[in-house]
């Protein structure tokens, strides 16, 4: 059963411009959630992660996200792009004992 | 302190051929983990380990066996190599479990002809 939706598979953004990228979950009454960034032949790097509490979770980078209950979401955002944020963007939940992880999204920004 | 290690970076198999992806960390982690990535699919959790002993299956696991042996290494075997194992494999390791930052090494790059 598909636990993680990202239903952008490309997004391109102009640097400076703001960014929001999305992600659907469909696992858990209070679902652990987590995005990871991963550069050009690199491995993943975590950005931030929600267990509880407040809602709006600060990450590293300039990054946040918001989990919404009521939309099972929980979109990454950062106010201004940088070109250094060209990368692809994975969101994950914890299902059992198990990480799963989204298609992910591939962040071009434009000059 | 060298992180999350992976051994080869490259890999060529031929059909039917056997090998084993080497894996270790140096962090005293317990929660170890081997994904594969492909193109649109993201990454899928092929094994994973909660501790020296203890392995269990993810959402991949046919054709590849892991053990666990000590806290440190988690090597993925491969036993007849198929075209469709043709992917990048990344280990991950994390302090607990699953629920903790999951530390990604650089990954291996396998080919299946």
């Amino acid at each position: 059963a598909q636990s993680v939706t990202q239903p952008d598979i490309h997004i391109t953004v102009s640097e400076g411009a703001s960014l929001e990228l999305r992600c659907n979950y469909s696992y858990g009454a209070t679902p652990y959630l987590f995005w990871y960034v991963q550069s050009p032949g690199q491995g993943l790097q975590l950005l931030l992660k929600y267990f509880s509490g407040d809602t709006l979770v600060q990450g590293i980078k300039g990054f946040e996200a918001e989990f919404k209950r009521s939309q099972s979401s929980f979109n990454l955002r950062k106010p201004s792009v940088h070109w250094s944020d060209a990368a692809e963007y994975f969101c994950a939940v914890v299902r059992g004992n198990k990480l799963v992880f989204g298609a992910g999204t591939i962040l071009r920004v434009k000059s | 302190n060298a992180g999350v290690t992976q051994t080869p970076k490259f890999q060529v198999l031929k059909t039917g051929q056997s090998m084993t992806l080497q894996c270790a960390q140096d962090m005293n982690h317990e929660y170890m983990s081997w994904y594969r990535q492909d193109p649109g699919m993201g990454l899928r959790l092929i094994h994973y380990s909660v501790g020296a002993g203890i392995t269990d299956q993810g959402e991949v696991p046919n054709g590849y066996n892991v053990s666990r042996s000590t806290t440190e290494d988690f090597p993925l075997r491969l036993l007849s190599a198929a075209p469709s194992q043709t992917s990048v494999y990344f280990c991950a390791s994390s302090h607990r479990d699953r629920g903790d930052e999951q530390y990604f090494g650089p990954g291996t790059r396998l080919t299946v002809t």
